[in-house]
């Protein structure tokens, strides 16, 4: 059981905008920035939003991250056929005095 | 370009201990953390721990407190990553990442650059 939750599942259709939630508590998304991967499947994650809405280089802007008390979002605007994949979100957390990773969602491109 | 390029696939007993390593290139070493992640077949992300490629400075999950020891030859830009006492459980690609905003003694949970990872399978 993973300390942040995220849904198992999420799709859409091309175009549309998919938004992922990661759930928390206040001993890590609650005090701590969140970060956003995306793993291809056979590949190692890659790093889509770091610092809760900082998006490295290279990374299109149609992929955004936000924070609302205990909970992190990563929205995915303009949805391609390439954005299907697996996406985690990640963070410290204060009580556990580590870094944790949510189960992760399989976004599906319908 | 930084790379950072993991060791080949291990085959392992239980009660056996695997050490893995991750050669950096392309940035200076000494300047940050290494994290290592796990992943096992079909399942999630899981952090293990880091290491600050200057000091040597380590942090472990407490999960693996007493059976990873995370070590760095800074003169070879390279990162170590040793887990003992290896059950069935401990099959996993294991990844070595960089951290990006890690900084004194504290990484952070944004890794930019990573492995190709290293699978260690563990089997009687």
């Amino acid at each position: 059981q993973s300390v942040l939750t995220q849904p198992p599942s999420a799709s859409g259709t091309p175009g549309q905008r998919v938004t992922i939630s990661c759930s928390g508590s206040s001993s890590n998304i609650g005090g701590n920035t969140a970060n956003w991967y995306q793993q291809l499947p056979g590949t190692a994650p890659k790093l889509l939003i770091y610092s809760t809405n900082q998006r490295p280089s290279g990374v299109p802007d149609r992929f955004s991250g936000s924070k609302s008390g205990t909970s992190a979002s990563l929205a995915v605007s303009g949805l391609q056929s390439e954005d299907e994949a697996d996406y985690y979100c990640a963070t410290w957390d204060d009580s556990l005095k580590g870094l944790v990773f949510g189960g992760g969602t399989k976004l599906t491109v319908l | 370009q930084v790379h950072l390029v993991e060791s080949g696939a291990e085959v392992k007993k239980p009660g056996a201990s695997v050490k893995v390593s991750c050669r950096a290139s392309g940035y200076t070493f000494t300047r940050y953390f290494i994290q290592w992640v796990r992943q096992a077949p079909g399942q999630g992300l899981e952090w293990m721990g880091w290491i600050h490629g200057g000091s040597g400075y380590t942090k472990y999950s407490q999960r693996f407190q007493g059976r990873v020891t995370m070590t760095r030859d800074a003169s070879a830009s390279t990162a170590y990553m040793e887990l003992s006492s290896l059950t069935s459980e401990d099959t996993a690609m294991y990844f070595c990442a960089r951290d990006l905003l890690g900084a004194g003694n504290y990484g952070s949970a944004a890794f930019d650059y990573w492995g190709q990872g290293s699978l260690v399978t563990v089997s009687s």
